[in-house]
């Protein structure tokens, strides 16, 4: 599977978009991109995950470049509740085929 | 719905002792995980189960580290003997296996001492 690069850390300011970029230059052609967040202590969640098109649903949107050499999670309103770890993460296959290979992630805080 | 159900939340051994986590995953996901994480980074995989068969084990130190899944619903995770370096949150997820989502339970924190 193809690795991910993020940033370690980022803030936001309450109301406002966060936007999260992931670099994955060596993604192949059948990879997918996923998001995941991890709020403290609890387990990861999952938030979306696109191939090559955008995608949107009621958490986020996924900005994929038409090269697909990287992505952007966009939280259009974050709230205090967004903050959380967040991983972009690039695999094989659907469903339960291929595995998730889990990142540091960005570390986003969001603030009043 | 009930989530991914994992107990203890908490354990404490001192090192040298076996330990067990248990896994009830969400009513109807035939695919199980197992996930250690260790602090400041991300869940590593330790084993999937696909109904009661592990179909990817590749990860899990076999030496002290042993899984199960007898019926195909709730699983266990063992440890025997516990080291130092075991210290970590141990994950447990569940899916359909066509479904783009696992979900997550809380975890179980685990210190060796």
């Amino acid at each position: 599977d193809a690795k991910t690069t993020q940033p370690p850390s980022m803030d936001c300011a309450e109301g406002r978009a966060a936007n999260l970029p992931c670099n994955h230059s060596t993604i192949s052609g059948n990879e997918y991109v996923y998001w995941y967040r991890q709020i403290h202590s609890q387990g990861p969640q999952y938030i979306i995950h696109g191939l090559k098109n955008n995608e949107t649903n009621e958490m986020a949107s996924l900005i994929i470049t038409e090269d697909r050499k990287s992505s952007t999670l966009i939280l259009p309103h974050a709230t205090l509740r967004d903050t959380a770890v967040y991983y972009c993460i690039v695999r094989v296959g659907r469903g339960s085929q291929g595995n998730l290979i889990f990142g540091k992630g960005t570390k986003l805080s969001v603030k009043p | 719905e009930a989530g991914v159900v994992q107990s203890p939340r908490y354990k404490i051994i001192e090192k040298k002792q076996p330990v067990a986590f248990w896994c009830n995953p969400i009513s109807g996901h035939n695919t199980l995980y197992w996930y250690r994480q260790n602090l400041g980074q991300g869940p590593e995989l330790l084993i999937r189960y696909e109904n009661e068969e592990a179909v990817d084990d590749s990860q899990l130190p076999k030496d002290r580290f042993s899984a199960e899944r007898l019926k195909g619903v709730d699983s266990t995770l063992k440890i025997q003997p516990a080291e130092l370096g075991d210290s970590a949150v141990y994950l447990c997820a569940s899916s359909f296996p066509t479904s783009e989502e696992q979900y997550f339970g809380p975890g179980t924190r685990l210190t060796v001492t």
